[in-house]
């Protein structure tokens, strides 16, 4: 299995434009979660979906982040406009079902900046 | 929600034990602790969960305290590949707080060789 895949890998954008950033989860897991990473703040959650639905978003900073899953196999997050304090690396996780005992497998994270 | 508290860093040499702490001591009866560790420049990734008895598997031991306020991650022969910081994580068992993981600052763990 590929794992989850993330693109792009590194993201350098200005202030005030519009950034996508996508993930696959790994095939047949019901779970898809975004996270950011900044110094910080550490690891926080943002948005997690079941079955392409969201379910919390409690964790989206503001209007400027808003996140979808069509499918099963894609999600995106996008940031509109973007601004510097959103630079920070962007992770997504997939996990086979919800619950403390099914593991989050993690992608290898979008690193943006916005300058 | 219950935190954890864990070293900030610590140090350890190649081809020795490492014992990494957590303290939860406000732990509920229904909190699961869950270890993730993310290597440099890379996602985290799952280590080992348990409930109340010590847990085994490939990458690691999970030794916790019988009162369950506070557990050990054991790495039983660290190599380089495991320099990284560690999460203690604690989850619950019922709710939508089971779906999430609540990371905190971690332990940054050096391994010399």
């Amino acid at each position: 299995d590929a794992g989850v895949i993330q693109s792009p890998r590194h993201e350098v954008t200005e202030m005030g434009q519009e950034v996508t950033l996508r993930c696959k989860p790994i095939s047949g897991h019901d779970y898809l979660f975004w996270y950011r990473q900044t110094m910080m703040r550490g690891l926080e959650l943002l948005i997690y979906f079941n079955n392409n639905v969201p379910i919390d978003d409690s964790g989206m900073p503001e209007d400027r982040f808003s996140a979808k899953m069509p499918n099963a196999s894609f999600s995106t997050l996008k940031i509109q406009p973007s601004e510097p304090r959103d630079s920070a690396v962007y992770f997504c996780a997939s996990s086979l079902r919800g619950g403390y005992s099914y593991e989050q497998y993690f992608g290898p994270g979008t690193r943006l900046t916005v300058t | 929600d219950a935190k954890t508290t864990q070293p900030n860093s610590m140090e350890s040499n190649e081809e020795e034990p490492v014992h990494l702490p957590c303290n939860h001591s406000t732990i509920s009866g229904t909190d699961y602790i869950h270890w993730y560790r993310q290597l440099p420049s890379q996602g985290p990734e799952y280590v080992i969960h348990g409930l109340t008895s010590n847990v085994n598997n490939r990458m690691a031991s999970l030794a916790i305290a019988e009162d369950r306020k506070s557990s050990t991650l054991i790495l039983h022969r660290a190599t380089l590949r495991d320099a990284a910081v560690y999460y203690c994580i604690l989850r619950g068992a019922y709710g939508g707080a089971t779906n999430k993981l609540i990371f905190g600052t971690g332990t940054l763990l050096a391994v010399q060789p």
